[in-house]
């Protein structure tokens, strides 16, 4: 049981968009910048999003991330069949001290 | 450009201590404002944080590992190690290295290593 609670599947045509949630609480995510990886099959994750929104370096704009409360969204526009991934968000539990994360979202692209 | 690597025994038996060492090239591990962690994966399963350390020897871990987790640095050879205690079965993941933000509010990995696979048998 993941402390953060992520949809187990996704999928949406290739073009379309789709989008990921991620909810926690105020101990996590309510007071903590989010973060979100890429996990593509039989590889390392690899960082989407820092800071909620923030893009590093290489990373497509049709990647977007937002927090609003105890919730947070990944969004992916234009969508590729080299997006089916895992997708996991990730962030500091005070309550915890500790690093969670979601129980990952597995994006398929139709 | 910033590269880590994991190494160390891919079979560790139960009850033993489980050992593995990131090396860090292209940069340097006593890079101020970055720290240097691990962080696990079950089979099938999702993402543990174990810990993290800064060049300087401080260290943040999951308190749920942290009676087992030891995490040092060797500057010298611009490394750092894990050690987990009386492995078990549940321990069987693969184990990633990576560098991270101070563990606090706005944590993340930006740099990951390719990951290595750990089984624990007798």
């Amino acid at each position: 049981q993941s402390v953060l609670t992520q949809p187990p599947s996704v999928s949406a045509a290739p073009g379309q968009k789709v989008t990921i949630s991620c909810s926690g609480s105020s101990s996590n995510i309510g007071n903590n910048y989010v973060s979100w990886y890429q996990q593509l099959p039989g590889t390392a994750p690899k960082l989407l999003i820092s800071e909620n929104s923030k893009r590093p370096s290489g990373i497509p704009d049709r990647f977007s991330g937002s927090k609003s409360g105890t919730s947070a969204t990944l969004g992916i526009t234009g969508l590729q069949t080299g997006d089916e991934a895992d997708y996991y968000c990730g962030t500091w539990d005070g309550s915890l001290s500790a690093v969670v994360f979601g129980g990952g979202t597995k994006l398929t692209v139709l | 450009q910033l590269q880590l690597q994991e190494s160390g025994p891919g079979l560790v038996k139960p009850s033993e201590t489980l050992s593995l060492t990131c090396t860090v090239s292209g940069g340097s591990i006593s890079s101020s404002s970055y720290y240097w962690g691990w962080i696990r994966q079950p089979p099938g399963m999702g993402l543990e944080w174990i810990g993290s350390i800064y060049y300087s020897g401080s260290t943040y871990y999951n308190p749920s590992l942290k009676s087992r987790v030891t995490i040092s640095v060797d500057t010298s050879k611009n490394q750092f190690s894990l050690k987990l205690s009386s492995v078990t079965a549940a321990d069987m993941a693969v184990y990633y290295c990576g560098r991270t933000t101070t563990p606090g509010y706005y944590y993340y990995m930006d740099v990951w290593g390719k990951g290595t696979t750990v089984t624990v048998s007798s």
